[in-house]
């Protein structure tokens, strides 16, 4: 089973500039989520899919950040303009729907390292 | 708001001994706890889970303790193998599905 997908690897940008990161998550995962992780930090969430809808988005800095999930299935996340400070690795997880009693676990890609110059 | 908090930025344990991470949280809510594994240049993947329902979980050579009137858990790895060497990552959430809050992580460096 292919693992979550995720594209660029690596980012250099200056501050102002825009980029944009690209997820694809393991087939048959409904929910997706983009985190954030600062270096020495654990991972923060940004914004979470049901599907293609945003079941939690409060964490999401919306005057630049910006996240969609068309057809609920692939992902992008958006920045535009960069901040020094968004300088971080940018993960994509995706889990199943699931019941009470399973734990919600989340698979994780390897992550986009931004570095905004 | 930090609700999760790993206060050991490191730990460095002799190859065969035991490893003790240890994880804090201040949300009495929450009721679902997990521990992840990350590698360098990779994301990181599910260890171990427990629920507010017990008090220990076991899967092999990580066993997870939790303690809810202190709100706290650990993580212990018997025997540790170099292979461990990794950051470990707990994260906690209310509800099994909404937001997972992820403490900073412990780095832990199993000696041969």
């Amino acid at each position: 089973e292919a693992g979550v997908a995720q594209s660029p690897r690596y980012k250099i940008i200056e501050k102002r500039q825009s980029v944009a990161f690209w997820c694809n998550p393991i087939s048959g995962h409904a929910t997706l989520y983009w985190y954030q992780q600062i270096l020495g930090q654990g991972p923060k969430l940004l914004i979470q899919f049901q599907n293609n809808g945003v079941v939690d988005d409060s964490q999401l800095p919306k005057d630049r950040f910006s996240a969609e999930r068309l057809k609920g299935v692939d992902s992008t996340l958006k920045i535009q303009p960069a901040k020094l400070e968004d300088s971080a690795v940018y993960l994509c997880a995706s889990s199943l729907v699931l019941g009470a009693t399973l734990t919600n676990i989340q698979y994780f890609g390897a992550g986009t390292r931004l570095s905004v110059l | 708001d930090q609700q999760v908090k790993q206060n050991s930025p490191s730990l460095s344990v002799q190859e065969g001994r035991i490893s003790i991470l240890n994880c804090d949280y201040t949300n009495s809510m929450f009721d679902y706890f997990l521990w992840y594994k990350k590698y360098p240049a990779e994301g990181p993947t599910f260890l171990i889970s427990i629920s507010s329902i017990k008090d220990k979980n076991e899967d092999g050579r990580f066993t997870v303790f939790l303690n809810k009137s202190a709100k706290h858990l650990s993580l212990h790895i018997v025997p540790s193998q170099p292979g461990d060497s990794a950051v470990y990552f707990c994260a906690a959430s209310e509800d099994n599905f909404n937001k997972f809050y992820f403490g900073s992580g412990t780095k832990l460096n199993v000696k041969p």
